[in-house]
């Protein structure tokens, strides 16, 4: 079974200093991973995504995220965090022949001034 | 582009009323699909559609029905609201139907609804 797991359910940053949300997952075969986020009272808006090739995707306002297949993980990133980037963050996966993707449950990203 | 649309906004029903939440694309996306968002559960797909005239449940089917009678409009009906219904409602949608699902889904601004 397809899986995907946020094992944080809230991360805190300081403004300036770097962040991480974390992911990892659970398929067979080739996987294909996305990061979501979600604003206050807003619907989900894409940030990125790995199908193929380049393990290090780039973003939408400045984030990124590896794609490590020997962990399972793909962690999302920025070098620097601003307090316009506290929301709720997705990752979500989809292998093989299922129609339907498999959502984390959400990280909230809290960055203080 | 208005994107993906949702109304209403908010909602609030009496146990046992029925009511539709209206979602309309104008991308002339194939897929489109209903997701629920509740705190601690993340979202959850009650059902989606790969065209028009096609439909299928995900993972939280029960008490909702839906129709795809045109490619831009996927409206999702309760039939009997119940409080267990409550929750922010999502609409989505994607320009491919294949398989596995590698492309973006545009999202809905939501629909926040309490069934008293």
């Amino acid at each position: 079974a397809q899986s995907v797991a946020q094992p944080e359910d809230q991360v805190n940053v300081a403004e300036g200093n770097p962040l991480t949300v974390k992911c990892t997952y659970s398929v067979s075969g080739n996987p294909y991973l996305f990061w979501y986020v979600q604003y206050p009272n807003r619907g989900l808006q894409f940030l990125l995504k790995y199908i193929t090739g380049d393990n290090l995707v780039k973003g939408s306002y400045g984030f990124e995220a590896e794609f490590n297949k020997s962990q399972t993980s793909f962690h999302l990133k920025k070098p620097s965090a601003l307090v316009s980037d506290s929301a709720l963050y997705f990752c979500a996966v989809n292998a093989g022949n299922n129609r339907k993707l498999i959502w984390g449950l959400g990280t909230s990203l809290a960055v203080n001034p | 582009n208005a994107g993906v649309t949702q109304t209403p906004k908010f909602q609030v029903l009496k146990t046992g009323q029925s009511m539709t939440l209206q979602c309309a694309q104008d991308m002339n996306h194939e897929y489109m699909s209903w997701y629920r968002q509740d705190p601690g559960m993340g979202l959850r797909l009650i059902h989606y559609s790969v065209g028009a005239g096609i439909t299928d449940q995900g993972e939280v089917p029960n008490g909702y029905n839906v129709s795809r009678s045109t490619t831009e409009d996927f409206p999702l009906r309760l039939l009997s609201a119940a409080p267990s219904q409550t929750s922010v409602y999502f609409c989505a949608s994607s320009y491919s139907t294949g398989v596995p699902r590698t492309d973006t889904q545009y999202f809905g601004p939501g629909t926040r609804l309490t069934v008293l």
